[in-house]
């Protein structure tokens, strides 16, 4: 089957510093990807939309100034967390679309101290 | 917001008990995902419905879809300490984006005592 990688796997920081998270599509091309946030014990939040070729879409209240997304090809889309703060710590999944299927990657936990 | 409603939001069961767990959406769903997670690693594929009334197993789990695509039960039978944690219920929906996108549930956490 398909298979969505996201790399790193986790990642430990500095406050104010900033973090890049891939996400790959290993063998079929993607042109629309999605970007989620998890809090312990709680669900999983679509953050955006990233679209390749264009801009992401973003949900409401997530700044897209804070959460830089690029879809530069149709198989990477890229999260950068920007200046970085302990409370954007998280676990963040990927998933891409083949069809009708989602298929999502095995997550990036972001701490920041 | 999230437009998928799941109940209870979280449960605490001996092992061997039955449960149930509901996922609910004021719009009709073409699609219904359910998974299991535990915080902090990926997510584990349980079943998807699509039809109106439809049903599937899977060991001891079960779940069905009702007639108008609105709700989505999920149940375990017997349960386990492997049968704890996180199970999401998810759907693609209309959202900010061009076409679909897809929405998880609420979430409920599940824990099972030996």
């Amino acid at each position: 089957g398909a298979v969505v990688s996201q790399h790193p796997s986790r990642v430990i920081c500095k406050s104010g510093t900033s973090v890049k998270i891939e996400c790959r599509s290993l063998d079929f091309q993607a042109t629309t990807m999605f970007w989620y946030r998890q809090f312990p014990k709680q669900s999983l939040m679509l953050m955006a939309t990233s679209n390749e070729g264009s801009k992401a879409t973003y949900e409401q209240g997530v700044e897209k100034d804070k959460f830089l997304i690029n879809h530069a090809s149709l198989t990477l889309s890229t999260l950068t967390v920007t200046s970085a703060h302990p409370e954007d710590s998280s676990f963040y999944i990927c998933s891409a679309r083949e069809g009708a299927t989602q298929y999502f990657g095995p997550g990036t936990r972001l701490t920041v101290l | 917001s999230q437009e998928l409603e799941q109940s209870p939001q979280s449960l605490i069961v001996q092992e061997g008990k039955n449960l149930t767990i509901n996922c609910t959406s004021s719009k009709t769903l073409y699609g219904l995902y359910w998974y299991k997670q535990k915080y902090g690693e990926g997510l584990i594929f349980l079943m998807m419905l699509q039809k109106g009334g439809e049903e599937k197993s899977h060991e001891k789990i079960t779940a069905k879809l009702d007639e108008k695509k609105q709700q989505s039960s999920l149940h375990i039978t017997a349960s386990q300490p492997s049968h704890a944690g996180i199970y999401l219920c998810g759907a693609d929906m209309l959202g900010r984006g061009t076409g679909n996108q897809f929405y998880f549930g609420t979430g409920t956490s599940l824990t099972v005592i030996p």
